[in-house]
């Protein structure tokens, strides 16, 4: 079945530990993102990647980092959480570019 | 930097009424999209559209874009319960194709 997996999907966390919200694709896509969603902001693009080893910056990249080592994978790490990156985030990967996206379940993750 | 406005933010209808939302943008879009969030789920793709003036249905849903392709709209002709959810219009950032702008959604809510 073709999916996007995301793994935690809840997580609650404290303040200062670092986390990484984990992303696989099983599509062979070359396109993969992660957002944020906040009531009232709908989803806001935090970072995407073109290919492997290639990465770049969305909307909001401030507090958040990620790899592309291989085509499937697309993590998502937080060096120092934050109680304002309480969110519930997304990953989405797609054939090439911003076109059609399919998104992963969800991680909703809490900071204290 | 470019945005992608979405109204209204939500709206209330009764099953069997129509309902519209719109997506506009500051800049010109290479292409628009179009997703359904239910309550408790992730985005979902509907509809991709890329020519100017296109008009394109999928059932009791009609899209369309804009003649300047900066802006779109989403109709859904009587409404039924399974309508409720979030719908997102998304474009391409000018500035980078592959970044992707998600308007702020509409929320829907149908009442029997």
């Amino acid at each position: 079945e073709a999916q996007v997996t995301q793994n935690p999907r809840y997580l609650i966390t404290v303040t200062g530990k670092k986390l990484t919200v984990t992303c696989s694709q099983n599509m062979n896509h070359e396109y993969m993102s992660w957002y944020r969603q906040d009531p009232g902001l709908g989803l806001r693009q935090i970072y995407y990647s073109m290919n492997v080893e290639v990465t770049d910056k969305g909307d909001v990249p401030e507090g958040y980092k990620v790899s592309r080592k291989e085509k499937r994978n697309f993590p998502l790490i937080l060096e120092s959480p934050s109680p304002n990156q309480t969110s519930l985030y997304f990953c989405a990967s797609s054939i090439l570019g911003a076109y059609e996206q399919y998104f992963g379940p969800g991680t909703r993750l809490t900071v204290t | 930097g470019q945005q992608v406005m979405q109204i209204p933010q939500y709206q209330h209808v009764q099953e069997g009424e129509d309902f519209t939302t719109y997506c506009n943008s500051s800049t010109t879009l290479s292409n628009i999209q179009w997703y359904k969030q239910r309550p408790g789920g992730h985005p979902v793709f509907l509809i991709q559209l890329v020519k100017s003036g296109e008009v394109k249905k999928q059932k009791r849903l009609t899209f369309q874009f804009g003649e300047a392709k900066k802006n779109s709209s989403l109709h859904i002709t009587a409404t039924q319960t399974t309508d409720v959810g979030t719908y997102f219009c998304a474009g391409p950032n000018s500035n980078s194709g592959y970044a992707l702008n998600f308007g702020k959604g509409t929320s829907l809510l149908v009442t029997p």
